[in-house]
């Protein structure tokens, strides 16, 4: 059975620091990861994807994969209060129909 | 791109009433279409998906169905609901290796 796993936090990071949020996955097969950040009461949106082992950079955010790890990352940069909210890692084996595995999601909060 | 339209917004239901929730998407065509249901304090469990008009697969046993009777139509009913039935009910699509795009959910509520 397919797992992700994330500490569900809450996460407290300082206004203009580093956050850092993490997440592992069980199933070796797969191929394609993603992050969305959910507000409170919001559906979730995409904001990163990963494929490669190494780095992907896209403004503030970074996410970083390590397959032979079995883990994920995601790295915000100069943290902001708006990016308080829930941040979901997903998984998918191969880009298959059967959908996005996600973790439970961390709770991060950006201190002013 | 793709937009994802769901409705209602809200819905408070009495335990034991039917249940319709429609998804339709607009801006792509042939799209993978999925039903996730998020209960509080928990994560996302996907429940049903469909790759194309007619063809339904269960993730999760329970007393909701799902149909798709367009390429860009998804349908979650039930006949009877449980109090067990709450949670934030979304819709999603995929049409590559890109991701999930997800509705405005539902908030089901039944009391």
């Amino acid at each position: 059975q397919k797992e992700v796993e994330q500490n569900s936090g809450p996460l407290s990071v300082p206004e203009g620091a580093i956050a850092s949020l993490n997440c592992t996955y069980s199933d070796r097969g797969s191929q394609s990861f993603f992050w969305y950040r959910q507000y409170s009461g919001k559906s979730p949106e995409l904001i990163m994807f990963i494929y490669s082992n190494g780095d992907k950079e896209d403004g503030r955010f970074t996410a970083q994969l390590n397959k032979a790890s079995q883990y994920v990352s995601l790295l915000i940069r100069d943290s902001q209060p708006s990016d308080s909210a829930t941040y979901l890692c997903a998984v998918n084996e191969g880009g298959g129909a059967d959908g996005l595995t996600f973790g439970k999601g961390t709770h991060l909060i950006i201190q002013p | 791109s793709q937009t994802i339209h769901q409705w209602p917004a809200t819905l408070v239901q009495p335990v034991g009433s039917p249940l319709s929730l429609e998804c339709t998407v607009e801006g792509t065509s042939n799209p993978n279409l999925y039903w996730y249901r998020q209960a509080a304090g928990r994560g996302l469990q996907l429940l049903f998906y469909s790759v194309g008009i007619g063809q339904i697969s269960s993730e999760v046993p329970q007393n909701l169905s799902a149909s798709r009777p367009q390429d860009r139509q998804f349908i979650l009913s039930s006949k009877k609901l449980l109090l067990s039935d709450s949670g934030f009910y979304l819709c999603a699509c995929t049409t590559g290796a890109s991701g999930a795009f997800f509705g405005q959910g539902t908030r089901l509520t039944v009391v």
